[in-house]
């Protein structure tokens, strides 16, 4: 079936480590999206890349980082900088906007929690 | 920055009737997109409808339909014969035109809506 995998679902770390989250999609898109949910404010966007060996910040970039070494993954590290880690991830991916197919799809999120 | 706001929290309604969830944007575009999403307990969003600015005509989708007011910058979301399976958080997005480069969707902070049996 075709879909994004968000992995794993909950996840808890200690803080000041660096914890890595796994989104893969087979929709074959080539934008990919990643989003920071939390209580009461909606979805606000950590970092997005269009193609493959690039990607742009979003709004809330500090203390996060990402690759996209394939066309299909696109992971993201939480760093021990980010202050407030805590809080559910979202991954998205949407064809190629040129295209015009503008929606996004989501993947089921992780739950990271970090004491 | 672009915003949208979604002022209704929480909403309920009874089994089988029609509900209004309400969305106001703020944009200096012309062409855009907007979109309705649902995310139920198991947190995945689910896309519920689609809006391209430069169409008059509201977007339907079954039970679902839209009231887009361009001049008012205002987009909502009516839930006819609501059923259980429609609880849920549903939120707003507003995507910049193509043109502009930005690809990744506005949220709003959502209306969470109670479904009474």
């Amino acid at each position: 079936d075709g879909g994004i995998t968000q992995s794993p679902k909950y996840l808890f770390r200690k803080e000041g480590q660096n914890v890595t989250l796994s989104c893969e999609q087979n929709l074959n898109h080539d934008a990919m999206y990643w989003y920071r949910q939390d209580p009461g404010q909606g979805l606000r966007l950590i970092y997005y890349s269009q193609i493959v060996n690039d990607f742009q910040k979003g709004d809330i970039a500090e203390g996060y980082s990402v690759s996209r070494e394939k066309k299909e993954s696109f992971p993201l590290t939480v760093t021990s900088a980010q202050k407030n880690p805590t809080a559910f991830y979202l991954c998205a991916s949407s064809p190629d906007t040129s295209k015009g197919s503008y929606e996004q799809y989501f993947g089921p999120g992780t739950r990271l929690t970090v004491t | 920055a672009q915003t949208v706001t979604q002022s209704q929290p929480e909403m309920s309604v009874q089994e089988a009737e029609t509900v209004t969830l309400s969305c106001t944007y703020d944009t200096s575009e012309s062409d855009y997109y907007l979109f309705w999403y649902k995310q139920p307990p198991s947190r995945q969003m689910i896309l519920v409808i689609r809006q391209e600015a430069y169409k008059q005509q509201n977007a339907t989708e079954n039970r679902f339909s839209v009231n887009f007011q361009k001049a008012a910058k205002s987009f909502s979301l009516k839930i006819s014969d609501s059923q259980l399976g429609d609880a849920a958080m549903y939120f707003c997005a507003y995507k910049p035109p193509r043109q502009t480069g930005a690809n990744n969707l506005f949220f709003g902070t959502g209306t969470r809506l109670t479904v009474i049996p």
